[in-house]
């Protein structure tokens, strides 16, 4: 079990580009989240997978934001044109079914949108 | 959408004391959790409360569900060094995503 894994750690885009985040949960987890933090705030929910099935969006999720999980495995955030906004650290989580939200999440990856 | 107030905000205190921070919501939540995130890393999980005003403790920390589902405390006796960081309270619904409501975060930070 070697945890969450998440790449890049750090992201520097300049705006108006796309970005591509990448998770790996931990292998027997089925559910995996996506949360976002903004500096000096909790993280706050994106949106979550069931397996492959995405279940669940925030309103925070603009058209712009798009995630996949297309094995059920490692899960994708694309960030098309981005904005200054979007600065923050952005958070994934995995956990096993209904009844533990023991979340183990990953280090983030920290995007800089200049 | 459900919020979570979390106090004190920041703590300064010394080596060896004991520290307390507390949340409280205007919504029931069936499940409170504490996690501690450090500079750059994401949370990590220190105490999960299933029940209300079930009592658990984790070494020197101790947390507990209000009986209300409405507030939870986290004490941590015997401060070190190692335990400076942001603490963060987070609040479960069972329904659907099972997703989290996180507070704003006690920053703590300690003086040897």
């Amino acid at each position: 079990d070697t945890g969450v894994s998440q790449d890049p750690r750090h992201k520097i885009t300049k705006r108006g580009q796309n970005v591509t985040f990448r998770c790996d949960p931990i292998s027997e987890h089925n559910r995996l989240y996506w949360y976002r933090q903004t500096l000096g705030q909790g993280p706050e929910f994106l949106t979550y997978f069931q397996n492959e099935a995405q279940l669940e969006k925030s309103r925070l999720l603009s058209d712009r934001f798009s995630a996949e999980r297309p094995k059920g495995s490692f899960s994708t955030l694309e960030i098309q044109r981005t904005e200054q906004g979007d600065s923050a650290m952005y958070l994934c989580a995995s956990t096993t079914g209904t009844g533990n939200y023991g979340y183990t999440f990953g280090s983030g990856t920290r995007l800089t949108v200049v | 959408g459900q919020q979570l107030n979390q106090s004190p905000q920041s703590m300064f205190i010394q080596e060896g004391e004991d520290v307390s921070m507390n949340c409280t919501s205007s919504s029931i939540f069936n499940t409170w959790l504490w996690y501690k995130q450090d500079p750059g890393e994401g949370p990590v999980l220190l105490i999960a409360l299933y029940k209300a005003g079930e009592l658990t403790s984790n070494g020197r920390l101790t947390a507990q569900f209000g009986i209300t589902r409405k507030d939870s405390f986290l004490n941590i006796s015997a401060s070190i060094p190692s335990d400076v960081g942001i603490y963060f309270c987070a609040g479960g619904v069972i329904q659907g995503a099972q997703k989290l409501v996180f507070g704003q975060g006690t920053r703590l930070t300690i003086n040897p």
